[in-house]
């Protein structure tokens, strides 16, 4: 199993340009996040799905939109990429059980730079 | 609002010595789960320990243990006999089951440097 995967690794945009980040797992989880790592800052939630069709905002959505169409896959947007939004980011994904949290499985990370 | 405080922003310790890193919450809920994850320097995290709100035993692996206190809203973590594979930012993290998502609320991470 490949687990949580992301794509791509590295990237690098000019303000204003879009991009997608890609988070494919393959544990046939239900819950799925995207979040950012800033230093100092720790990991803050962007967005997160309950299952495929469904997505909520979390800590820090402006800027960002998510989809998820289908089960295994997680997309992050950047519509109009801001230097702000240099940070890496990364996806994960958990079991889905009434009345238990389980741990999240995180994907290596994408580095993302706007200049 | 829930949150978690690592106070610790960065340890420096020599080979073998011990080492605790202290997490502090915050919630409101009742029924919450706390997690360690360790990012070495190669950047991936990496789960340590998931913990719900109504087991309050200490847990130990190898060399490391936890502690979980309800009473100060602590959930400490030590390493025991540290080794240099050992350096590595360690974050606490804190899931609410009222959340629904049980989205994780993370602290700001501990820095740990293994002196060999």
């Amino acid at each position: 199993n490949a687990g949580v995967t992301q794509t791509p690794k590295f990237r690098v945009l000019k303000t204003g340009q879009s991009m997608t980040l890609l988070c494919a797992q393959d544990m046939n989880h239900e819950y799925m996040y995207w979040y950012r790592q800033d230093p100092g800052m720790g990991l803050r939630l962007i967005h997160y799905s309950v299952g495929e069709g469904t997505t909520a905002k979390g800590e820090v959505p402006d800027g960002y939109n998510v989809s998820r169409l289908k089960k295994q896959n997680f997309l992050l947007g950047l519509e109009s990429a801001a230097p702000s939004q240099t940070s890496v980011y990364f996806c994960a994904s958990s079991y889905r059980r009434e009345g238990t949290a389980y741990e999240q499985y995180f994907g290596p990370g994408t580095r993302l730079t706007v200049t | 609002a829930q949150k978690v405080t690592q106070a610790q922003t960065e340890i420096s310790v020599v080979e073998k010595e011990d080492v605790t890193l202290d997490c502090v919450y915050e919630t409101r809920d009742t029924t919450y789960y706390l997690f360690w994850y360790k990012q070495p320097p190669s950047g991936e995290l990496v789960f340590l320990i998931r913990r719900n709100s109504f087991d309050e035993q200490n847990e130990i692996s190898g060399r490391y243990s936890w502690n979980f206190q309800k009473s100060t809203s602590s959930f400490n973590f030590t390493i025991t006999a540290s080794q240099v594979v050992d350096s590595a930012v360690y974050f606490c993290a804190l899931s609410e089951e009222g959340a629904g998502s049980y989205q994780l609320t993370f602290g700001k991470g501990t820095k740990l440097s293994v002196i060999p």
